[in-house]
């Protein structure tokens, strides 16, 4: 079956650690996206790529950096400089050939992050 | 400045009834698209609706309506004959074909809580 794959469901951190967050789709969308949810609010951008080995920065990028390697994935590097992590994490991707994309998002089940 | 307001924090209501959940969005531009994500339990949103700036006539999907009135800037969401199932976050996003990219305003959600 198409879709998105996050992993881990829960993923628990230490103060001062870097964890890596994995996204895998296998649509063959060109367009990937990383959100960050926090309780009672919507979805904030973190980073976006429409092509491999190409990326720019969300809304609210300090702190994480991310990879596109391969057209079918896109992981998330929350690095130790993010000062409140804990949240929920969405991926998501769509069609898109160039330029501004349209389509709707597909997004992943989500992993939700807890720092101890 | 572009946003999107979900002024409804949380709809309780009893099976068989009919919810409407309210979205107002600013935007300056003339062509913008405008979603609705329906997010369960689970997580992972799901995708509803997309509709274009240019497009006013309301659609219908089922229990699903959508009434979008340009001249007021909303999109409301009206599920009709409430189910159980129905329970969930709904968020309207906006999407502007000015923006360099495909970014996702999202608004802050309206949870839909449906009692048998």
């Amino acid at each position: 079956d198409g879709g998105i794959t996050q992993s881990p469901k829960y993923l628990f951190r230490k103060e001062g650690q870097n964890v890596t967050l994995s996204c895998e789709q296998n649509l063959n969308h060109d367009a990937m996206y990383w959100y960050r949810q926090d309780p009672g609010q919507g979805l904030r951008l973190i980073y976006y790529s429409q092509i491999v080995n190409d990326f720019q920065k969300g809304d609210i990028a300090e702190g994480y950096s991310v990879s596109r390697e391969k057209k079918e994935s896109f992981p998330l590097t929350v690095t130790s400089a993010q000062k409140n992590p804990t949240a929920f994490y969405l991926c998501a991707s769509s069609i898109a050939s160039s330029g501004p994309s349209y389509n709707e998002q597909f997004f992943g089940p989500g992993t939700r992050l807890t720092v101890l | 400045a572009q946003k999107v307001t979900q002024a409804q924090t949380e709809i309780s209501v009893v099976e068989k009834e009919d919810v409407t959940l309210d979205c107002v969005y600013e935007t300056r531009d003339t062509t913008y698209y405008l979603f609705w994500y329906k997010q369960p339990p689970s997580g992972e949103l799901v995708f509803l609706i997309r509709r274009n700036s240019f497009d006013e006539q309301n659609e219908i999907s089922g229990r699903y309506s959508w009434n979008f009135q340009k001249s007021t800037s909303s999109f409301n969401f009206t599920i009709t004959a409430s189910q159980v199932v129905d329970s969930a976050v709904y968020f309207c996003a906006l999407l502007m074909t000015t923006d360099s990219w495909g970014k996702l305003q999202f608004g802050a959600g309206t949870q839909v809580v449906v009692t048998p």
